[in-house]
């Protein structure tokens, strides 16, 4: 079974940084493209980070370019997104997903609060 | 960047009654190559993640009822629940994966009466 488990959420200040991970288990982790995705409370979703199998290439839209960091470890199975100067309009759950044709897979989301 | 327009916003309907809503894109999601729509639908119950329902603008994703039907090609697109469940309350969003930056519809809520 398909697993994908996010970690790494909180209360953060303004500016401040964060780590987020995310454990996926029940498939090859090094054959799958993996994405981050959130949603802002009570509103839609938003694309945040892509990567490459083998972690070669990232891709990211212009509201996170240059503060956040897509990685992923594939001899550990984790995908991590580092985000730095954190602002109040990053407040959202994260969710780790699985590139397919689409998003198949998700996890549970972690809740990044961005408050002073 | 693609943007994704899904009407209506919400819909109220009725159990065992017909519901289709609308995903359009401001460019083609059709890729020549290979003939596929690159687009998805989800449905995204309360307090719940995102649940992929169908892909490439008509494969049903395994698992899913068959009253789930994705069709259209190019820029428009629909999605059809041919008899709607009670269980079928949820949020339902397109999204495009022609290409980057991977965008999202705004989602049509549906509502059962």
């Amino acid at each position: 079974e398909v697993q994908l488990v996010e970690s790494g959420g909180g209360l953060v200040q303004p500016g401040r940084s964060l780590k987020l991970s995310c454990v996926a288990s029940g498939f090859t982790f090094n054959n799958y493209w993996m994405t981050w995705i959130r949603q802002a409370p009570g509103k839609g979703l938003e694309w945040v980070a892509s990567i490459t199998n083998t972690g070669g290439s990232t891709y990211y839209p212009d509201s996170v370019k240059g503060r956040f960091t897509i990685s992923r470890d594939n001899a550990k199975s984790t995908l991590y997104l580092q985000m730095n100067s954190l602002r109040s309009e990053d407040t959202a759950t994260y969710y780790c997903t699985r590139v397919d044709g689409g998003f198949a897979y998700w996890g549970q989301g972690t809740l990044v609060t961005v408050s002073s | 960047d693609i943007v994704m327009t899904q009407t209506p916003s919400s819909q109220a309907v009725s159990a065992g009654e017909k519901v289709t809503m609308s995903c359009k894109s401001s460019q083609s999601l059709l890729y020549n190559e290979n003939k596929k729509n690159y687009l998805a639908w989800y449905q995204q119950k309360p307090g719940q993640s995102p649940k992929l329902l169908i892909y490439w603008a008509s494969t049903r994703e395994s698992g899913v009822p068959d009253r789930f039907i994705g069709s259209g090609s190019g820029t428009d697109f629909t999605l059809t629940i041919s008899s709607v469940q009670a269980e079928d309350l949820a949020v339902y969003y397109c999204q495009q994966y022609y290409n980057f930056p991977l965008t999202f519809g705004s989602g049509t809520k549906l509502e059962i009466k």
